[in-house]
């Protein structure tokens, strides 16, 4: 079955604990991407890969990084959580379609609701 | 960054009824525009990807029409049903960035 898969589903930490989101997609896709998901907003891009080894910034990616060793992998790492990144994450990935372009429809993962006290 | 805007927020409607909600976004330098519906407790899932101004893409009871001239397209739902209670989610592609935003969604409630 094609998924994207992320753990924790669920997790309660503290201020400065680090912290890591796997998230592990079987479809050979090239994109993945994380969001947030925050009340009252819309989901917003925290970092996105084209491909191994290519990362780059999405529009809040403070607080965070990432690492894109095999295509199949996409871990969000949290070095020093702080309150205000508790939220519900969101992994994503997505078969990459044309020369720097990517029309094609996202697979999210389950989500990861995050609380950081 | 792209201005995504849907409306209403918020939708109850009778089971049977017919429904539509929009989704506006700045038409320069459009790309492509994403439908997805989020079922609570669930990740959202991919409705439409739509990039031709004046598409129209139909799943069963659920359509959508695109105008990229004007900068919305509109989501139809013909004899809604209990089971298509969920946050409806526009994201467009295009601007400066280039980037898919996605808006706040429309919430859609089906009463038996």
């Amino acid at each position: 079955e094609a998924q994207v898969t992320q753990n924790p589903r669920y997790l309660i930490t503290v201020t400065g604990k680090k912290l890591t989101v796997t998230c592990s997609q079987n479809m050979n896709h090239e994109y993945m991407s994380w969001y947030r998901q925050d009340p009252g907003l819309g989901l917003r891009q925290i970092y996105y890969s084209m491909n191994v080894e290519v990362t780059d910034k999405g529009d809040v990616p403070e607080g965070y990084k990432v690492s894109r060793k095999e295509k199949r992998n996409f871990p969000l790492i949290l070095e020093s959580p702080s309150p205000n990144q508790t939220s519900l994450y969101f992994c994503v990935s997505s078969k990459r379609t044309g020369f720097g372009a990517n029309t094609g429809e996202l697979f999210f993962g389950e989500g990861s609701r995050l609380t950081v006290l | 960054i792209l201005n995504v805007e849907q409306s209403p927020q918020s939708l109850h409607v009778q089971e049977g009824d017919s429904t539509n909600f929009t989704c506006s976004f700045p038409s320069s330098n459009f790309y492509a525009l994403h439908w997805y519906r989020w079922e609570t407790a669930k990740s959202p899932e991919a409705l439409f990807v739509m990039t031709l101004n004046g598409d129209e893409k139909k799943k069963g009871r659920i359509s959508a029409t695109l105008n990229t001239k004007e900068g919305y397209s509109y989501l139809y739902i013909k004899g809604s049903q209990p089971e298509d209670s969920a946050t409806y989610l526009c994201a467009p592609r295009g601007g400066a960035t280039n980037k898919l935003i996605f808006g706040t969604g429309t919430l859609l409630a089906v009463q038996p």
